[in-house]
């Protein structure tokens, strides 16, 4: 079946240091979700992107489709200790019905 | 607007024991989905619906039921709770604008099954 892998599981940063994590899956994506959760609360949503090699951004956050629309990566430039929390991504598929996979997520620790 | 919300917040049950989750939301969302999430393994679907009175099997459906007889509710049934369904709970909802949804997440229901 689908599967949505996120790499990495865990990663420990100075506050300032840039991050990334990378969302990569087995089959081409329709368009592809980004979720942050902070410790103890939900999944709250940052945002989508549909377009083959699309790039958005949100001030310090980068957000890029891969041309192939089967990658993902989430980058935050000079991370800050709000950036703590879990980065979810999540992949849907047009399969003539509903179809949304989320990777396990990335654990952001930032160290002040 | 509230929301998501989900009742209740937090759950203590033995094996055995029934109990059911109740989701709610008032932003008129067409479609509502219930996951689980254990550590180190993200979000897993367990049933979604696209509307009232209709409901589709998820990633990992068993062990559980649902239903949603009001378009604004969306509750999780465990008929008989074993330990593996000890886990955080999300209820989530989305307009129902296909792929192109962004889904609105409650606050979660952390459940301990003894």
């Amino acid at each position: 079946g689908q599967q949505v892998m996120q790499i990495p599981q865990y990663q420990h940063v100075q506050e300032g240091e840039d991050f990334t994590t990378y969302c990569n899956s087995s089959t081409t994506l329709s368009n592809i979700q980004w979720y942050k959760q902070r410790p103890g609360g939900h999944p709250v949503f940052l945002i989508q992107l549909v377009k083959s090699g699309e790039v958005k951004k949100q001030k310090r956050l980068t957000f890029q489709f891969g041309e192939a629309k089967k990658n993902s990566s989430l980058h935050i430039t000079a991370t800050q200790t709000t950036d703590v929390g879990t980065y979810f991504c999540a992949g849907q598929r047009n399969t003539g019905g509903f179809k949304t996979i989320f990777g396990a997520g990335t654990r952001l620790f930032v160290k002040a | 607007n509230a929301g998501v919300t989900q009742t209740p917040k937090f759950r203590v049950l033995k094996t055995g024991q029934s109990m059911t989750l109740l989701c709610a939301q008032d932003m008129n969302h067409e479609y509502m989905y219930w996951y689980r999430q254990d550590p180190g393994m993200g979000l897993r679907l367990i049933h979604y619906s696209v509307g009232e009175g209709t409901t589709a099997k998820g990633e990992v459906p068993d062990g559980y039921n649902v239903s949603r007889l009001k378009k604004q509710n969306f509750l999780l049934g465990l008929e008989s709770a074993a330990p593996s369904q000890t886990s955080v709970y999300f209820c989530a909802s989305s307009p129902g604008l296909g792929l192109l949804d962004e889904q609105y997440f409650g606050p979660g229901t952390r459940l301990t099954v003894t």
